[in-house]
């Protein structure tokens, strides 16, 4: 089955650590990537994005993600958290744009210790 | 610029009752609108999308309605709710190209009791 896989569901990382958060998707062609974040209580945040050309993708806040196809992976890593990072971050894809919609992953919740 | 606007933010209601969720983007004409539900612990489920006034298709059976009156309004409804019901309620809207960013409201956290 189609699905978005975020294997990690809670993270806790210690203030100026770097930090990978990890997400693999199983469909057949590339499919559109994102990253969002989500503050408690609040909506989602895009962090980046991923359609096409270079892998290694920047986005807001210090984040990049690089896109692996033959690991079907699209990974998220910033080199030095803050604890404003502390959040919940989504991978999503869109797998075909007939559909039109996100499908996300399960989301990763992000701790960050003095 | 763009903006979305959802009301309420909060709403406690009792199992049974109705539902009526309002979501209105500015800035923009002809969006693709989405609704999703975001159980406590859990990712987005998304619930609804339209591509265009009167158009709705839905991903899920539930005892959850959409329609979509105007171009830029998007509502969510339930004539009785359940108590797994319950959750956070995002909107989201997206040009109609739909494969770029979908852009978020500030969320409904609905309570059924």
């Amino acid at each position: 089955a189609q699905s978005v896989t975020q294997p990690d569901i809670h993270i806790t990382v210690s203030e100026g650590a770097s930090l990978e958060l990890r997400c693999n998707y199983s469909y057949g062609a590339t499919p559109y990537l994102f990253w969002y974040v989500q503050s408690p209580g609040q909506g989602l945040q895009l962090l980046l994005k991923y359609f096409s050309g270079d892998t290694l993708v920047q986005g807001i806040k210090g984040f990049e993600a690089e896109f692996k196809r033959s690991q079907s992976s699209f990974n998220l890593r910033k080199p030095s958290v803050h604890w404003s990072d502390a959040a919940e971050y989504f991978c999503a894809v869109v797998p075909d744009t007939g559909r039109r919609a996100l499908t996300f992953g399960s989301g990763t919740r992000l701790q960050v210790q003095p | 610029s763009q903006t979305i606007h959802q009301w309420p933010a909060t709403l406690v209601q009792p199992v049974g009752s109705p539902l009526s969720l309002e979501c209105t983007v500015e800035g923009t004409s002809n969006p693709n609108l989405y609704w999703y539900r975001q159980a406590a612990g859990r990712g987005l489920q998304l619930l609804f999308y339209s591509v265009g006034i009167g158009q709705i298709s839905s991903e899920v059976p539930q005892n959850l309605s959409a329609s979509r009156p105007q171009d830029r309004q998007f509502i969510l409804s339930s004539k009785k709710l359940l108590l797994s019901d319950s959750g956070f309620y995002l909107c989201a809207w997206t040009t109609d190209r739909g494969y770029n960013e979908q852009f978020f409201g500030p969320g409904t956290r609905l309570t059924v009791l």
